[in-house]
């Protein structure tokens, strides 16, 4: 199985901060893994895919990097809607199941 | 706008069995271009992909669920179904409908959820 790991776990920020977010595979996933949002109490919201991708929608201070087995989600600008926790989801078509990093929570600083 | 909702009991007894389902609204459940997922968040944790279903049937499953699992899907009423067997109290989580994007090869990402629906697994 491909397990995903994200860094850091909780993050601290003020509005206006740049943010970065890591994901790392265990192993290639190519450009295979998406980006989600998800607030308290509410499902997740798609943001990025195919590791660079934009989702229909989706504000453009959001944007995704990466190949292989090391990807980034940055926040160019942090808003107050964004405080919220973020996943990645590998969709490696050579892995028999789909799987999710363990999430970064970024807090108000 | 492509709608999902889950329904079902929110308390399940250990070793019964968990049964949901999602209703599609909005859009057909019949495309080539979607499968359609659940995923599960326990209280506090991270997200779990159960396995997703095509409209014709074919199903991919988590292989550490799979053998508990049954999804399955009934295109006249646009929806389908979680049947999770032998529950435990590790089973408690909130449980998401999805609609699994589909390249025609592969699963890819998950693009439109339902609001979630929470079990509890409790005697």
């Amino acid at each position: 199985d491909i397990q995903m790991t994200q860094s850091p776990s909780t993050l601290s920020a003020s509005v206006g901060d740049r943010v970065t977010i890591t994901c790392r595979a265990s192993q290639s996933i190519s450009s295979w893994l998406a980006w989600y949002q998800q607030k308290p109490g509410k499902a997740p919201k798609l943001l990025i895919y195919k590791a660079s991708s934009l989702e229909s929608g989706v504000p453009s201070r959001f944007s995704g990097s990466g190949s292989g087995t090391e990807f980034t989600l940055t926040i160019s600008s942090l808003q107050p809607d964004d405080f919220a926790t973020y996943y990645c989801q590998q969709y490696n078509s050579y892995s028999p199941r789909l799987t999710f990093g363990g999430g970064t929570k970024v807090e108000i600083k | 706008q492509l709608q999902l909702q889950e329904s079902g009991p929110g308390l399940v007894k250990p070793s019964e069995t968990l049964s949901l389902t999602c209703t599609v609204s909005g859009g057909s459940i019949s495309s080539s271009s979607y499968y359609w997922g659940w995923i599960r968040q326990p209280p506090g944790k991270g997200l779990e992909w159960i396995g997703s279903i095509y409209y014709s049937g074919s199903t991919y499953y988590n292989p550490s669920l799979k053998s508990r699992v049954t999804i399955s899907v009934d295109t006249s009423k646009n929806q389908f179904s979680l049947k999770l067997s032998s529950v435990t109290a590790a089973d408690t989580a909130v449980y998401y409908c999805a609609r699994h994007r589909y390249s025609g090869y592969d699963l890819r990402d998950f693009d439109i959820w339902g609001q979630g629906t929470m079990v509890t697994v409790s005697s």
